[in-house]
Protein backbone atom coordinates (compact mmCIF):
# COMPACT_ATOMS: atom_id res chain seq x y z
CA UNK A 1 0.00 0.00 0.00
CA UNK A 2 1.87 3.07 -0.96
CA UNK A 3 -0.17 5.79 0.14
CA UNK A 4 0.48 9.17 -1.62
CA UNK A 5 3.01 8.97 -4.25
CA UNK A 6 4.67 12.09 -5.43
CA UNK A 7 6.83 12.69 -8.28
CA UNK A 8 9.41 14.25 -8.89
CA UNK A 9 11.25 14.12 -5.63
CA UNK A 10 13.52 16.76 -6.85
CA UNK A 11 13.55 19.39 -9.60
CA UNK A 12 15.59 22.34 -10.91
CA UNK A 13 13.79 24.94 -13.61
CA UNK A 14 14.52 27.64 -14.94
CA UNK A 15 12.97 31.04 -14.55
CA UNK A 16 9.96 30.99 -17.25
CA UNK A 17 9.77 27.12 -17.56
CA UNK A 18 6.30 25.08 -16.83
CA UNK A 19 6.32 22.16 -14.77
CA UNK A 20 3.70 19.74 -13.23
CA UNK A 21 3.91 18.17 -10.13
CA UNK A 22 1.90 15.04 -9.79
CA UNK A 23 0.36 13.45 -7.12
CA UNK A 24 -1.40 9.93 -6.53
CA UNK A 25 -3.21 8.11 -3.82
CA UNK A 26 -4.44 4.52 -3.63
CA UNK A 27 -6.67 5.06 -0.52
CA UNK A 28 -10.05 5.87 -2.18
CA UNK A 29 -10.06 9.29 -0.22
CA UNK A 30 -11.84 12.13 -1.43
CA UNK A 31 -10.18 15.01 -0.51
CA UNK A 32 -6.98 16.08 -2.07
CA UNK A 33 -4.33 19.23 -0.97
CA UNK A 34 -1.30 20.85 -2.21
CA UNK A 35 0.70 22.70 0.33
CA UNK A 36 4.58 24.76 0.13
CA UNK A 37 6.17 24.83 2.66
CA UNK A 38 8.87 27.48 3.34
CA UNK A 39 11.53 28.14 5.82
CA UNK A 40 10.38 29.53 8.81
CA UNK A 41 6.61 29.15 7.98
CA UNK A 42 3.55 26.57 8.24
CA UNK A 43 2.49 24.42 5.69
CA UNK A 44 0.14 26.69 3.64
CA UNK A 45 -2.52 25.50 1.24
CA UNK A 46 -1.87 26.06 -2.29
CA UNK A 47 -5.52 24.30 -3.93
CA UNK A 48 -7.60 21.23 -3.00
CA UNK A 49 -10.02 19.31 -4.17
CA UNK A 50 -12.97 18.35 -2.29
CA UNK A 51 -13.86 15.54 -4.37
CA UNK A 52 -13.67 14.40 -8.06
CA UNK A 53 -14.58 17.05 -10.71
CA UNK A 54 -14.36 19.91 -7.99
CA UNK A 55 -11.19 22.44 -6.92
CA UNK A 56 -11.14 25.21 -5.05
CA UNK A 57 -8.19 27.72 -4.37
CA UNK A 58 -7.01 28.00 -1.13
CA UNK A 59 -4.43 30.22 1.14
CA UNK A 60 -1.21 30.88 -1.93
CA UNK A 61 -3.19 29.95 -5.45
CA UNK A 62 -1.25 32.91 -7.21
CA UNK A 63 0.83 30.56 -10.33
CA UNK A 64 -0.54 27.43 -10.04
CA UNK A 65 -2.92 25.31 -11.48
CA UNK A 66 -4.74 22.11 -10.52
CA UNK A 67 -6.10 18.96 -11.91
CA UNK A 68 -8.56 16.45 -10.30
CA UNK A 69 -7.72 14.64 -12.80
CA UNK A 70 -9.67 11.45 -11.57
CA UNK A 71 -9.92 10.38 -7.71
CA UNK A 72 -6.66 8.70 -7.25
CA UNK A 73 -5.18 11.94 -9.08
CA UNK A 74 -3.94 15.58 -8.27
CA UNK A 75 -1.51 17.36 -10.34
CA UNK A 76 -0.39 21.19 -9.77
CA UNK A 77 0.99 23.02 -12.34
CA UNK A 78 3.43 25.84 -12.45
CA UNK A 79 3.32 27.77 -16.11
CA UNK A 80 5.99 30.12 -15.75
CA UNK A 81 7.92 29.38 -12.68
CA UNK A 82 8.91 32.46 -10.33
CA UNK A 83 12.18 31.83 -7.87
CA UNK A 84 9.26 32.95 -5.29
CA UNK A 85 7.76 29.52 -6.15
CA UNK A 86 11.10 28.08 -4.86
CA UNK A 87 9.69 25.55 -2.07
CA UNK A 88 8.60 22.33 -0.98
CA UNK A 89 5.80 20.95 -2.29
CA UNK A 90 3.54 18.55 -0.41
CA UNK A 91 0.62 17.00 -1.68
CA UNK A 92 -1.93 15.29 1.08
CA UNK A 93 -5.53 13.30 0.76
CA UNK A 94 -8.07 11.94 3.17
CA UNK A 95 -11.05 10.49 3.06
CA UNK A 96 -13.45 13.24 3.94
CA UNK A 97 -12.75 17.01 4.48
CA UNK A 98 -12.44 16.60 7.62
CA UNK A 99 -10.19 13.26 8.24
CA UNK A 100 -6.48 13.36 9.51
CA UNK A 101 -4.64 14.08 6.02
CA UNK A 102 -1.75 11.34 4.86
CA UNK A 103 0.60 13.10 3.38
CA UNK A 104 3.43 12.24 0.00
CA UNK A 105 7.28 12.64 1.00
CA UNK A 106 7.22 15.63 -0.84
CA UNK A 107 8.76 18.09 -3.97
CA UNK A 108 11.67 19.91 -3.09
CA UNK A 109 11.34 22.42 -6.66
CA UNK A 110 14.22 24.84 -6.79
CA UNK A 111 13.76 27.84 -9.18
CA UNK A 112 17.01 29.68 -10.76
CA UNK B 1 -0.90 37.73 11.71
CA UNK B 2 -0.38 33.93 13.08
CA UNK B 3 -3.71 31.81 14.24
CA UNK B 4 -1.59 29.51 15.41
CA UNK B 5 1.54 29.65 17.67
CA UNK B 6 3.80 27.07 18.87
CA UNK B 7 6.33 27.01 21.59
CA UNK B 8 9.36 26.14 22.07
CA UNK B 9 10.39 27.05 18.56
CA UNK B 10 13.47 24.35 19.38
CA UNK B 11 13.66 22.12 22.23
CA UNK B 12 16.88 19.89 22.92
CA UNK B 13 16.03 17.21 25.52
CA UNK B 14 17.94 14.45 27.01
CA UNK B 15 16.57 10.05 26.54
CA UNK B 16 14.61 9.91 28.92
CA UNK B 17 13.08 13.27 29.65
CA UNK B 18 9.41 13.90 29.71
CA UNK B 19 8.41 16.30 26.81
CA UNK B 20 5.83 18.82 26.35
CA UNK B 21 5.41 21.19 23.48
CA UNK B 22 2.56 23.67 23.71
CA UNK B 23 0.06 25.31 21.10
CA UNK B 24 -2.38 27.96 20.95
CA UNK B 25 -4.67 29.45 18.45
CA UNK B 26 -6.65 32.45 18.44
CA UNK B 27 -10.36 31.33 16.54
CA UNK B 28 -12.96 28.60 17.19
CA UNK B 29 -11.81 25.33 15.93
CA UNK B 30 -13.85 22.15 14.95
CA UNK B 31 -10.21 20.10 15.60
CA UNK B 32 -7.05 20.10 16.15
CA UNK B 33 -3.85 17.87 14.59
CA UNK B 34 -0.29 17.19 15.65
CA UNK B 35 1.89 16.22 12.73
CA UNK B 36 4.99 14.59 13.21
CA UNK B 37 7.44 15.89 10.15
CA UNK B 38 10.22 13.40 10.13
CA UNK B 39 13.85 14.67 9.47
CA UNK B 40 13.86 13.27 5.83
CA UNK B 41 10.60 15.19 5.61
CA UNK B 42 7.78 13.09 5.29
CA UNK B 43 4.66 14.18 7.50
CA UNK B 44 2.36 11.72 9.62
CA UNK B 45 -0.51 12.41 11.16
CA UNK B 46 -0.63 11.63 15.14
CA UNK B 47 -3.56 12.76 16.55
CA UNK B 48 -6.82 14.43 15.59
CA UNK B 49 -9.09 15.85 18.58
CA UNK B 50 -11.54 18.13 19.53
CA UNK B 51 -11.96 17.99 23.19
CA UNK B 52 -10.40 16.01 26.30
CA UNK B 53 -6.85 13.84 25.63
CA UNK B 54 -5.91 10.97 23.39
CA UNK B 55 -2.87 9.03 23.77
CA UNK B 56 -0.88 6.43 22.01
CA UNK B 57 1.85 4.81 22.91
CA UNK B 58 4.37 7.42 24.33
CA UNK B 59 2.41 10.32 22.72
CA UNK B 60 -0.44 11.87 24.86
CA UNK B 61 -2.42 15.21 23.05
CA UNK B 62 -4.61 17.14 25.51
CA UNK B 63 -6.70 20.26 24.29
CA UNK B 64 -8.65 22.88 26.57
CA UNK B 65 -11.12 24.43 23.81
CA UNK B 66 -12.00 27.42 26.25
CA UNK B 67 -8.42 28.41 26.66
CA UNK B 68 -7.73 27.64 23.05
CA UNK B 69 -4.49 25.46 23.96
CA UNK B 70 -3.56 22.40 23.48
CA UNK B 71 -0.54 19.96 24.69
CA UNK B 72 1.92 17.24 23.51
CA UNK B 73 3.12 15.15 25.86
CA UNK B 74 6.38 13.05 24.83
CA UNK B 75 7.23 10.37 28.07
CA UNK B 76 10.31 8.82 28.11
CA UNK B 77 11.88 10.29 25.14
CA UNK B 78 14.28 8.59 22.91
CA UNK B 79 16.46 9.70 20.26
CA UNK B 80 13.97 8.64 17.69
CA UNK B 81 11.52 10.58 18.84
CA UNK B 82 13.57 13.56 17.14
CA UNK B 83 11.60 15.36 14.80
CA UNK B 84 9.51 18.61 13.79
CA UNK B 85 6.25 18.48 15.55
CA UNK B 86 3.87 20.49 13.77
CA UNK B 87 -0.15 21.61 14.96
CA UNK B 88 -2.87 22.49 12.84
CA UNK B 89 -6.47 23.78 13.54
CA UNK B 90 -9.68 22.93 11.38
CA UNK B 91 -11.85 26.13 11.59
CA UNK B 92 -15.29 25.13 10.83
CA UNK B 93 -17.02 22.15 9.01
CA UNK B 94 -15.31 21.21 5.68
CA UNK B 95 -16.64 23.83 2.72
CA UNK B 96 -14.61 26.58 1.06
CA UNK B 97 -11.61 27.56 2.80
CA UNK B 98 -13.79 27.92 5.81
CA UNK B 99 -13.05 23.87 6.20
CA UNK B 100 -8.82 23.67 5.57
CA UNK B 101 -5.97 23.35 8.33
CA UNK B 102 -4.17 26.36 9.68
CA UNK B 103 -0.51 25.53 10.69
CA UNK B 104 1.83 26.45 13.10
CA UNK B 105 5.07 26.78 12.32
CA UNK B 106 6.55 23.98 14.08
CA UNK B 107 8.59 22.50 17.19
CA UNK B 108 12.26 21.23 16.28
CA UNK B 109 12.67 18.29 19.06
CA UNK B 110 16.34 16.91 19.23
CA UNK B 111 16.50 14.20 21.78
CA UNK B 112 20.66 13.42 22.58
CA UNK B 113 21.30 9.98 23.94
Amino acid sequence: NAGVTQTPKFQVLKTGQSMTLQCAQDMNHNSMYWYRQDPGMGLRLIYYSASEGTTDKGEVPNGYNVSRLNKREFSLRLESAAPSQTSVYFCASSLTGVQPQHFGDGTRLSIL
Amino acid sequence: KNEVEQSPQNLTAQEGEFITINCSYSVGISALHWLQQHPGGGIVSLFMLSSGKKKHGRLIATINIQEKHSSLHITASHPRDSAVYICAVRIGNYGGSQGNLIFGKGTKLSVKP
